[in-house]
This record gives C-alpha cells, structure tokens and sequence, in this order.
C-alpha cells in the first residue's frame, strides 16, 4: 500500500543554517505530494505541494521536487528563521484523494 | 474567516463516557475527514466523507462512528471512550479535485482518564 517515511527528528539548527527533511514514498500511480506545516498547538497548513514529476513546489523560501525516480520529495530551506520552529510533515495523496502521512518532523531553531 | 471550525477544543471524559465531536466548513468543498495525531505517529485517518451521504472507514476506524450531517458538518462520536483515544483530533475538508491539498481546523485535545 502507500506509505510515507520521513527522516526522524528533533532536528535542531542554528538560525541561518540549511534545512533538509528528507521524505520518501511508496505509491502505486501518480500519486500527488504535499508538506505541511504545523505550529505549537495549531492545526496543519498546506506549505507546498507538487503534482508531476520534476515539479518543484515552493512558497516562504521553502522548496520541495517530486522525484519519480528516487521516490523522493525532500524539503529545502536555504537559511532557517527561529520563527520557522514546527512540525513538518510529508503526506501523498492516493487512492481516492485520502492523505497519507509520514510521522513528521520536529525541528527546533535556536537564535 | 473561511475554514473548518472544530468544536470543543479540549475535553476531558471519563472512561466508558460517549462524546460527539463537531466539525463544520463553510468552503463548499465536497469530502470531509476526521484524523487522529499520536506521538511518533504522524496523523492517520478515522473516517472520510467522500460526499454529502457518503462515509466509509479510513485506517483506524475502532471505536468510532461519524455522520455527515448535510454537505457543511461531519462530526465524530466515541461511543464509550478508552484511554487508547487519549489524542488530538483534527477535521480537514477538501474540494473535489485531489491535486489540491486539504484544509484543517485547529484540533481537538481529547484526554479519556
């Protein structure tokens, strides 16, 4: 069946520092992909999304590629702000449009 | 502002107590789904409403029952709560294209002591 597997965390960064999440997938067919974001004691925001291989999603200099032939839809940030501290997580969207999760990701930026 | 309202938003019960928890859109979107998040466990899927009439079970529907009450609300009941439902609780909506991602309300903090 589909699944997702993200790298495990907490992840902790200096500010300024590069961010990568790695996300890989398992899907039968085109599934389409997605990071959200989720603040403490919030609900999840959609942070970006791809629907074809090779697109690339992006928005608050966030940065995802869906890779067909790696399985693989790492997330990018060039440099990380204290205020970019949350939870992200990786999900598809498969048979009938359900939305599967990976068990997300903690990252935590110190000043 | 647009979105998905969840209501309450922390509720403590007692074993073997029932509760019905409420989720409303006011986005026309068509499907409706009710997600619990575990520690360590991401979120995973309860119950989904593909359309107004519509429900069908998602990946640990146990212990739970929904209804959709017409196209804007899909509530959740625990029928007799066990301390495994200790959880947050989130509705999400989205609109039938499924490129498009979901829409989620602010959770429900659910302790069963």
């Amino acid at each position: 069946g589909n699944s997702v597997t993200q790298m495990e965390g907490p992840v902790t960064l200096s500010e300024e520092a590069f961010l990568t999440i790695n996300c890989t997938y398992t899907a039968t067919g085109y599934p389409s992909l997605f990071w959200y974001v989720q603040y403490p004691g919030e609900g999840l925001q959609l942070l970006l999304k791809a629907t074809k291989a090779d697109d690339k999603g992006s928005n608050k200099g966030f940065e995802a590629t869906y890779r067909k032939e790696t399985t693989s839809f790492h997330l990018e940030k060039g440099s990380v702000q204290v205020s970019d501290s949350a939870v992200y997580f990786c999900a598809l969207s498969g048979q009938g449009g359900k939305l599967i999760f990976g068990q997300g990701t903690e990252l935590s930026v110190k000043p | 502002n647009a979105g998905v309202t969840q209501t309450p938003k922390f509720q403590v019960l007692k074993t073997g107590q029932s509760m019905t928890l409420q989720c409303a859109q006011d986005m026309n979107h068509n499907s409706m789904y009710w997600y619990r998040q575990d520690p360590g466990m991401g979120l995973r899927l309860i119950y989904y409403s593909a359309s107004e009439g519509t429900t069908d079970k998602g990946e640990v529907p146990n212990g739970y029952n929904v209804s959709r009450l017409n196209k804007r609300e899909f509530s959740l009941r625990l029928e007799s709560a066990a301390p495994s439902q200790t959880s947050v609780y989130f509705c999400a909506s989205r609109s039938g294209d499924r490129l498009y991602g979901y829409t989620f309300g602010s959770g429900t903090r659910l302790t069963v002591v």
